[in-house]
């Protein structure tokens, strides 16, 4: 089993819709988990990332995580074309990252 | 403004030659990675150092080496080059933290193909 799992996706929507991204991890050692957002072309950045448990918002974005599941999620309010990148679902310490495998999405506009 | 530099966007190379990527970062960073991304399978950690002529191997090294003599400089080789080595390279690098979160910063990647 891969240490985090994702929804491969690909994912398609219309411009303004609700967008869920998932993960699950197997491993309970690491608190911090995180959201990278990936371009065509372009490396992973950084865009969200949680500790513990609960949710964190930043603007359109949320980021929640339930422990007790082991459930990760990424919600994006009011969805825009500029959205449309792969996301990636990280956990993991300074010296050693676990990725997943990615979700594409596209927002239509 | 933070900087991965990986040396090509793309190349192409033919089965046995040895191959050199390079990975510079301006951030005085202490920890840096190189990931290979395959479509499916995400990004697998292939090597990572936390110091100068330190390193460690991660998920997939095998047929894969490293070499880090510079704390800013980061390479990885492919010491005969083969197909199923044709992927999208990623280095990244990242800070010390004892509190656990660690954004890692990446470069835009090296397209190689194996031919």
């Amino acid at each position: 089993q891969k240490e985090v799992e994702q929804d491969p996706g690909p994912l398609s929507v219309p411009e303004g819709a609700i967008v869920s991204l998932n993960c699950t991890y197997s491993n309970s050692a690491f608190q911090y988990f995180m959201w990278y957002r990936q371009y065509s072309r372009k490396g992973p950045e950084l865009l969200m990332y949680t500790y513990s448990s609960g949710n964190k918002e930043d603007g359109r974005f949320t980021a929640q995580v339930d422990k007790s599941s082991k459930y990760i999620s990424l919600f994006i309010r009011d969805s825009q074309p500029s959205d449309s990148a792969t996301y990636l679902c990280s956990r993991g310490s300074a010296r050693q990252l676990t990725f997943g495998s990615g979700t594409q999405l596209t927002v239509l506009p | 403004d933070v900087k991965v530099t990986q040396s090509s966007r793309y190349l192409v190379k033919r089965t046995g030659e040895k191959v050199f990527l390079e990975c510079v970062q301006d951030m005085d960073h202490e920890n840096m990675f190189w990931y290979r991304q395959d479509p499916g399978l995400g990004l697998r950690l292939i090597y990572f150092s936390y110091d100068v002529k330190m390193k460690e191997k991660g998920d997939i090294p095998e047929g894969y080496s490293v070499s880090r003599e510079k704390k800013e400089r980061f390479s990885l080789i492919l010491e005969s080059a083969s197909t199923n080595q044709t992927s999208m390279y990623l280095c990244a690098s990242s800070p010390p933290t004892d509190r656990g979160n660690t954004e890692a910063f990446f470069g835009q990647g090296t397209r190689l193909t194996v031919v």
